[in-house]
């Protein structure tokens, strides 16, 4: 089983809409929890920390939930600058394959 | 931007040579992770450098090496290359404390990485 898995979408959503990406992990003793955002031939940026408590930046919201061994993102008021890679990452090391999101006028 | 230099930006081989790729780490920063990123996949763990020394490593063969320098940067080094090692080399720079474990909550920076072809 792989260590952390996504669904790799695509994801098409019209500009304004809320998107969510779920992200699960297999070890259940991971600590730390990330997501980056990673555009065409560029390097991932990291996006936000994941915290047991949850995490709010703007338009954007990560959760984790420890029980069901999943983190999670939400992007409200998509914008078409939102158009990306979106990859969540478990103890520092481990990636997911990424979700793809293409915002639409 | 993050502050995390790589060298060269492309590189073009043939199978079976040997390349050295390299990364200056944020200042500030004392840890230094490269991972391999094949085209529509995420980053792959290849090792870490803390200090000097390897921290950790993922599933890569031992033709896979690294070194870290005193100043923090660091190489990675690819012997007898073969065609699947066509990838995104990614160096990230984080900062480590020296009493905390492995698995720890760090933030990571890329630099923009190194594109290798071997054909």
């Amino acid at each position: 089983r792989k260590e952390v898995e996504q669904d790799p979408g695509p994801f098409n959503v019209p500009e304004g809409a809320t998107v969510a990406f779920n992200c699960t992990y297999s070890n259940s003793a991971s600590q730390s929890f990330f997501w980056y955002r990673q555009d065409c031939r560029k390097e991932p940026k990291l996006l936000m920390s994941v915290y047991s408590s949850g995490n709010e930046d703007g338009r954007f919201t990560a959760q984790l939930n420890r029980a069901s061994q999943y983190i999670s993102l939400l992007i409200r008021d998509s914008k078409l600058s939102d158009s990306a890679t979106y990859l969540c990452v478990v103890n520092q090391f481990y990636f997911g394959t990424g979700t793809s999101l293409t915002v639409i006028p | 931007e993050t502050g995390v230099t790589q060298s060269p930006t492309h590189l073009i081989k043939t199978r079976g040579q040997q390349v050295t790729l390299r990364c200056s780490s944020q200042s500030g920063h004392n840890t230094v992770s490269w991972y391999q990123q094949a085209l529509g996949q995420g980053p792959q763990f290849i090792f870490q450098y803390y200090r000097e020394e390897e921290n950790g490593r993922g599933n890569f063969p031992p033709r896979f090496s690294g070194l870290q320098f005193p100043n923090y940067s660091s190489e990675l080094n690819v012997n007898a290359l073969e065609l699947d090692d066509s990838a995104l080399y990614l160096c990230a720079s984080s900062f480590r404390l020296r009493t905390v474990v492995r698995t720890a909550s760090y933030e990571q920076y890329f630099g923009p990485g190194t594109r290798l072809t071997v054909t």
